[in-house]
């Protein structure tokens, strides 16, 4: 079955350490995204790639960085200088670019940093 | 203005009951628009596109006013297992970027 799975599900670190979240996709989908959730808040974009070895800032891409060596993964780290990095992320994939195509979502990491 | 704005809620309804939710959108220029639900502590799940006048799927119907600029989510004879957070999401003028509104509660009790 096609699906998107991102690993650890809990991840805990100690402030000041960088943290690299996995997210693999067997979608044969182009596109795909980073989002933080927060409680009561909608979800916010960090980054997104249409293309290997190409990718883009969202809304809140401080503090973070991400690589897109092949298709099917685009692992994000969340470094030192996140201010707030505590949160649910999720990765996401759709077959495209445009605003058309549906999303979806990876079952998503809980990263708590204490 | 929030991009997208919902009613958190939440919402108490007894099984078997019609519920709607409505979700506001500023971007004038939008052009698609989704209904997501989201289990306690999951991932969300693709509920329906909603496009042009809208569309229904089984229990689920969602309209698209776009003079108004919102959307809706009516749901009919209610299930225990409809209770999620529903979120509304519009695709404005920006590739790759969708909105994501903060969600509505749904509580469906016996």
């Amino acid at each position: 079955d096609g699906g998107i799975t991102q690993s650890p599900k809990y991840l805990f670190r100690k402030e000041g350490q960088n943290v690299t979240l996995s997210c693999e996709q067997n979608l044969n989908h182009d596109a795909t995204y980073w989002y933080r959730q927060d409680p009561g808040q909608g979800l916010r974009l960090i980054y997104y790639s249409q293309i290997v070895n190409d990718f883009q800032k969202g809304d809140i891409a401080e503090g973070y960085s991400v690589s897109r060596e092949k298709k099917e993964s685009f692992p994000l780290t969340v470094t030192s200088a996140q201010k707030n990095p505590t949160a649910f992320y999720l990765c996401a994939s759709s077959k495209g670019l445009a605003n058309s195509y549906e999303q979806y979502f990876g079952p998503g990491t809980r990263l708590t940093v204490t | 203005r929030k991009e997208v704005e919902q009613d958190p809620g939440p919402f108490n309804v007894p099984e078997g009951a019609t519920v709607a939710f409505n979700c506001t959108y500023s971007n004038s220029a939008s052009q698609s628009f989704f209904w997501y639900r989201q289990d306690c502590r999951k991932e969300p799940k693709l509920l329906m596109s909603v496009y042009s006048s809208g569309n229904e799927d089984g229990r689920f119907t969602a309209q698209l006013n776009r003079a108004s600029q919102y959307i809706s989510l009516l749901i009919r004879d209610s299930k225990l297992s409809d209770s999620a957070t529903y979120l509304c999401v519009s695709g404005g003028t920006s590739y790759g970027k969708l909105t994501f509104g903060q969600g509505t509660i749904l509580t469906v009790h016996p």
